[in-house]
């Protein structure tokens, strides 16, 4: 079965970066994108970008452009998210999901809760 | 602020059948036959419920489906259930080849 199992949570100082990584288990890998998406407590849900595990190629939302960072190591079918210069408001659960051509979002990890506190 | 906008509440009793609404622009909804819908329960990870505008995945029940009309999608939840109350998502591709979600709609089951 198609799983997706993000890594743990993480307590980070203001302007650190914090990466989090999203192992897939039960299909090809490079066969479909990972998306990553976050929720801030009691909030929406918000795309930050994904990669083409095939070729690496990214897209992120302008938003995010120069702070995150897409990669991924197709020898253990791992995607990581990297965002920098973290601030509170950067204090959400981040979520991996397998993403198909049409954009939909089929399978998702469990989240990652990443809070930013001096 | 959300690209796509959703009512940020909706109810129903059980049994009766609900429309959440998704609007955006031409340049989302209105540009592709790509809406997809979520539900999520508090405290866990969103789950597809209908993609590619009215498709369903395997193992999601018939008492959800989706349609769309020029800018505006919608989610219709026939059949009520007690289960059914939970956050809903819409999602759009869109010309930039990104995605956008909607603000999200809670669904009171009365």
């Amino acid at each position: 079965q198609v799983q997706l199992v993000q890594s743990g949570t993480e307590v980070k100082k203001p302007g650190a970066s914090v990466k989090v990584s999203c192992k897939a288990s039960g299909y090809i890998f490079i066969y479909y994108h990972i998306h990553w998406v976050r929720q801030a407590p009691g909030q929406g849900l918000e795309w930050m970008g994904r990669i083409n595990p095939h070729t690496g190629d990214t897209k992120y939302a302008q938003k995010y452009q120069g702070r995150v960072t897409m990669t991924r190591d197709t020898s253990i079918s791992t995607a990581y998210m990297e965002l920098s210069s973290l601030t509170s408001d950067d204090t959400v659960v981040y979520y991996c999901a397998r993403g198909k051509a049409t954009g939909f979002l089929d399978y998702w990890g469990q989240g990652t809760l990443a809070t930013v506190s001096s | 602020q959300s690209v796509l906008t959703q009512p940020a509440s909706v109810s129903g009793s059980p049994g009766q059948s609900i429309t959440i609404s998704c609007t955006g622009t031409d340049s989302d909804v209105g540009g592709y036959k790509y809406v997809s819908w979520y539900q999520q329960y508090p405290g866990k990870a969103p789950e597809l419920l209908i993609y590619d505008v009215t498709n369903r995945p395997s193992g999601v029940s018939d008492r959800f489906s989706g349609s769309k009309s020029d800018n505006t999608a919608s989610l219709t939840i026939s059949g009520l259930q007690a289960e059914d109350e939970a956050l809903y998502y819409c999602s759009s591709y869109t010309t930039s080849t990104t995605l956008v979600f909607g603000g999200g709609t809670k669904l009171t089951v009365l």
